[in-house]
């Protein structure tokens, strides 16, 4: 079955530093989602892209679809503390439905 | 608006007893989604509907397990004979009906925490 890798596992950064993660699979994806969680949370929808190529933003999110459309990165500018939590990246195939989720990148932020 | 909610927030059963979790979507959504979270993993899909009818269940882990919504609102996740492996966070998600790209943004609530002693 499909499955993507998510790394790095966990960062652990300074505040003001810019942070970058990337997801990947080995099949073709029609969707790119990126959520964020937080303890005792649901994941919160932070960027979707749907064009291999696309380059999205979000404030001091940025996020890219591959031009292969098996990958995809999220870059966070300028960390503030607040943005600790755990981030997922998640495929969808082009009948939408099911996401298909990475194992997470753990984000601290040292102030 | 009001997001996804989810009851109970958690629940703790003993081993081979029913439970029965419920999902709220959001309001004018048509599509809703169950997924399972366990310790340290992304969530995993279950089930999506699609108004009334589950248009894909090939997340059900086994025949324990089983989703209604019967109006297409509100749907119910029942895990007959619970087991300590099925103990997780169990979420859901709501998007808006296919046809537009809002379709593939789903919401998510913030899920029951399901302990099977």
């Amino acid at each position: 079955g499909q499955q993507l890798n998510q790394s790095p596992q966990s960062m652990f950064i300074q505040e003001g530093e810019d942070v970058s993660m990337n997801c990947t699979s080995s099949s073709i994806f029609n969707t790119w989602l990126w959520y964020k969680q937080e303890p005792g949370e649901g994941p919160v929808l932070l960027i979707a892209l749907y064009k291999a190529g696309e380059l999205t933003s979000n404030g001091r999110l940025t996020a890219q679809f591959g031009i292969t459309r098996k990958d995809s990165f999220l870059n966070i500018s300028a960390s503030i503390p607040s943005d600790v939590g755990i981030y997922f990246c998640a495929g969808q195939l082009w009948q939408g439905g099911k996401l298909i989720f990475g194992q997470g990148t753990e984000l601290s932020v040292k102030p | 608006g009001a997001g996804v909610s989810q009851t109970p927030s958690n629940k703790v059963t003993e081993k081979g007893k029913y439970v029965e979790l419920r999902c709220d979507p959001i309001s004018g959504h048509t599509a809703l989604y169950w997924y399972r979270q366990s310790l340290g993993q992304g969530p995993e899909f279950l089930i999506y509907f699609q108004g009334t009818g589950a248009a894909d269940d090939s997340g059900l882990p086994n025949d324990r397990f089983f989703a209604v919504r019967p109006e297409g609102s509100v749907s119910t996740l029942k895990i007959q004979r619970t087991e300590r492996g099925d103990s997780a966070v169990y979420l859901c998600a709501s998007s808006l009906e296919p046809g537009g790209i809002a379709f593939y943004e789903q919401y998510f609530g913030p899920g029951t925490r399901l302990t099977v002693t």
